[in-house]
């Protein structure tokens, strides 16, 4: 069964500080997808990227990277100086190819970026 | 941004009554899904559709029924709500690629619904 782990619960910054989030996924599927989504205070939820199994590649995207490690199964978010309009939750989601109809959420990361 | 409408956006029910909430969506996209999001869970798939009559299950599918008629419309229906069911609702559509729905998922604004 595909689970997603986001250990993180809460995290405080301080605006123009870096910050992470992890994200650790298990999976018995050698062919998967791992996705990020932001939820801002407004409720809706925003699609940040997705990646597939077979590219390791880490992404960069302005303010935002990923960095995506088989070997220790990790999917983890870095935002780099940091915003107040960064607030908010965010999620990783899996979809293995086995259950490939089925997103599994974190239970998600609450982000708050003090000015 | 995808053309995904819910309705209704809150509503306020009794236990044991029947509720339908209606995912629209203008984009003729396959997948269409509907979650659930509640405090410390994420989000957790209901039930999906595949297309047209073509519905699934997702992990947390008891004490809801879906149906979809035409493409662009997916009914998720409380049969008899209870207060275990008080949660926001998410509809996402999705189109499939190369076989498997493996494209991202756009989200719909959520319905809040709470039963008393």
């Amino acid at each position: 069964a595909q689970k997603v782990t986001q250990a993180q619960t809460e995290i405080s910054v301080v605006e123009k500080e870096d910050v992470t989030l992890d994200c650790v996924y298990e999976t018995r599927d050698t062919t998967y997808y791992l996705f990020w989504y932001k939820q801002p205070p407004s409720g809706e939820l925003v699609f940040l990227i997705r990646r597939n199994s077979f590219d390791e590649q880490n992404e960069i995207s302005g303010r935002y990277s990923w960095n995506f490690q088989k070997s220790t199964s990790s999917f983890n978010f870095t935002i780099t100086a940091s915003q107040v309009v960064d607030s908010a939750v965010y999620f990783c989601a899996l979809s293995e190819a086995s259950s490939a109809r089925q997103l599994t959420f974190g239970s998600g990361t609450q982000l708050t970026v003090l000015p | 941004d995808a053309g995904i409408t819910q309705s209704p956006r809150h509503k306020v029910t009794e236990t044991g009554t029947p509720v339908t909430l209606r995912c629209h969506q203008t984009e003729n996209h396959r997948y269409m899904y509907w979650y659930r999001q509640d405090p410390g869970h994420g989000l957790r798939l209901i039930h999906y559709s595949y297309g047209v009559k073509d519905t699934d299950k997702g992990e947390v599918s008891d004490g809801y029924s879906v149906s979809r008629s035409k493409t662009e419309d997916f009914l998720l229906t409380l049969e008899s709500a209870t207060s275990s069911q008080t949660s926001v609702y998410f509809c996402a559509i999705s189109e499939s690629q190369a076989g498997g729905p493996y494209n991202e998922q756009f989200f719909g604004p959520g319905t809040r619904l709470t039963v008393l």
